[in-house]
């Protein structure tokens, strides 16, 4: 069985504070792909990044990151300096290589409050 | 840049009553998708559409519903007779293509039954 869990449910940080967002998976497949997306407060999904299992290198975008660990079945999501902006409700998702509907199983998601 | 559109953006109905969500992927994407969130919970798969049929489905999606692709733009899910536990946000989605492909989303149709 495939599964996301995130178990942060809700967090909470100040301007300019670090925080990281953790998603575990499970899954038996080899060949897999991971997503996060966020989701503001008006309620669409925005996509923000796709690793595939081969794939562990971390990845920078800006002030986001993220670290893929397959030993661990983590795929964290760090913002360096968070901003008001911020805000929102962080989805972690998993696709299943040999499904050939991509469809995707998302975690719960973290509610994240960046308080100015 | 291109973007999935859904219509409405937010629909409200009486229990029993049949509603069709519209949604227009990206353009040359081939995969299209429903996806229902409660409020509050998490995002779930509703069903895949591919070459004009449905490729899976969830165990959420029971005879009530149906999808469908009536023209070259247009992709549609009915919900036969509403029921109060039908009130959700519904997404849809759309990939290109090959598992590699990111799905994009659309706003989103806010159904409201009463």
């Amino acid at each position: 069985a495939q599964k996301v869990t995130q178990a942060q449910t809700e967090i909470s940080v100040v301007e300019k504070e670090d925080v990281t967002l953790d998603c575990v998976y499970e899954t038996r497949d080899t060949t897999y792909y991971l997503f996060w997306y966020k989701q503001p407060p008006s309620g669409e999904l925005v996509f923000l990044i796709r690793r595939n299992s081969f794939d562990e290198q971390n990845e920078i975008s800006g002030r986001y990151s993220w670290n893929f660990q397959k030993s661990t079945s983590s795929f964290n999501f760090t913002i360096t300096a968070s901003q008001v902006v911020d805000s929102a409700v962080y989805f972690c998702a998993l696709s299943s290589g040999s499904s050939n509907t991509g469809k995707l199983i998302f975690g719960q998601g973290t509610t994240l409050q960046v308080k100015p | 840049e291109p973007e999935v559109t859904q219509t409405p953006s937010h629909q409200v109905t009486q229990m029993g009553q049949e509603v069709i969500l519209r949604c227009v992927p990206i353009s040359n994407h081939l995969y299209f998708y429903w996806y229902r969130q409660i409020l509050g919970q998490k995002v779930e798969f509703l069903v895949s559409f591919y070459n004009n049929e449905i490729s899976e489905k969830s165990e959420i999606f029971d005879d009530q519903f149906s999808v469908e692709r009536p023209d070259g733009s247009n992709f549609t899910l009915k919900i036969r007779s509403t029921k109060l536990e039908d009130s959700a946000m519904y997404f849809c989605a759309s990939r290109s293509g090959g598992p590699t492909d990111t799905q994009y989303f659309g706003p989103g149709t806010r159904l409201t039954v009463l």
